[in-house]
């Protein structure tokens, strides 16, 4: 079975413009999450989601990011406009609540540029 | 608030011998579950090992083992004949049950391991 997927692997973009990062999770899993780790902040999670509904959001910076799951297999994270400081690795991550300890699985991760 | 703490920001270690990473953990949850994660070099989240509060023994993966004291709150990694590609970051985290899937996570040791 496929891990977590997530595109693209490394994006470089110029201040202002909008960067969207995408996440397929593993088949049946009914958790997603997206994570930012920086040096400064450590592993900050962002969003999650249960079932494609969001959960809880706080971590989300601010307005200028935004994420939806429009059915299981999919989600995004959106930035706009981006800035310098939004430059990380994001990671999605998904679990399944059916059994075991629930641990997460990761994606590669995304790194992102923001110049 | 729910709370890890990682003291250790650098350990070393000779290969072959024993290695312990601390973690203490934070909450007035009853219910709760505690993860390590590996993150070698190449960026990636390996999951490694879980122990539940309920669970009477110390979880145990393979070279990986959890010194779980539940009365002091730490949750400490034990890796046992340390081997050069286990140098990397090892995060704690925890997660309370009152919100399933969610994890709080440390803010991770840099282990190197000495040939």
């Amino acid at each position: 079975d496929a891990g977590v997927i997530q595109s693209p692997r490394h994006e470089v973009t110029e201040m202002g413009q909008e960067v969207t990062l995408r996440c397929k999770p593993i088949s049946g899993h009914d958790y997603l999450f997206w994570y930012r780790q920086t040096m400064m902040r450590g592993l900050e999670l962002l969003i999650y989601f249960n079932n494609n509904v969001p959960i809880d959001d706080s971590g989300m910076p601010e307005d200028r990011f935004s994420a939806k799951m429009p059915n299981a297999s999919f989600s995004t994270l959106k930035i706009q406009p981006s800035e310098p400081r939004d430059s990380a690795v994001y990671f999605c991550a998904s679990s399944s609540e059916t059994g075991g300890p629930h641990e997460q699985f990761f994606g590669p991760g995304t790194r992102l540029t923001v110049l | 608030a729910q709370k890890i703490t990682q003291t250790q920001p650098g350990m070393f270690v000779q290969e072959k011998e024993a290695v312990t990473l601390d973690c203490t953990y934070d909450t007035s949850d009853p219910s709760y579950g505690l993860f390590w994660y590996k993150q070698p070099s190449s960026g990636e989240m390996i999951f490694l090992i879980y122990q539940g509060s309920y669970d009477q023994q110390n979880a145990t993966e393979g070279r990986y083992s959890l010194n779980f004291q539940k009365a002091r709150k730490s949750a400490n990694l034990v890796i046992s004949a340390s081997q050069l590609g286990d140098s990397a970051m090892y995060f704690c985290a925890m997660r309370d049950d009152s919100n399933t899937g969610k994890l709080i996570f440390g803010q991770g040791t840099t282990l190197q391991v000495k040939p």
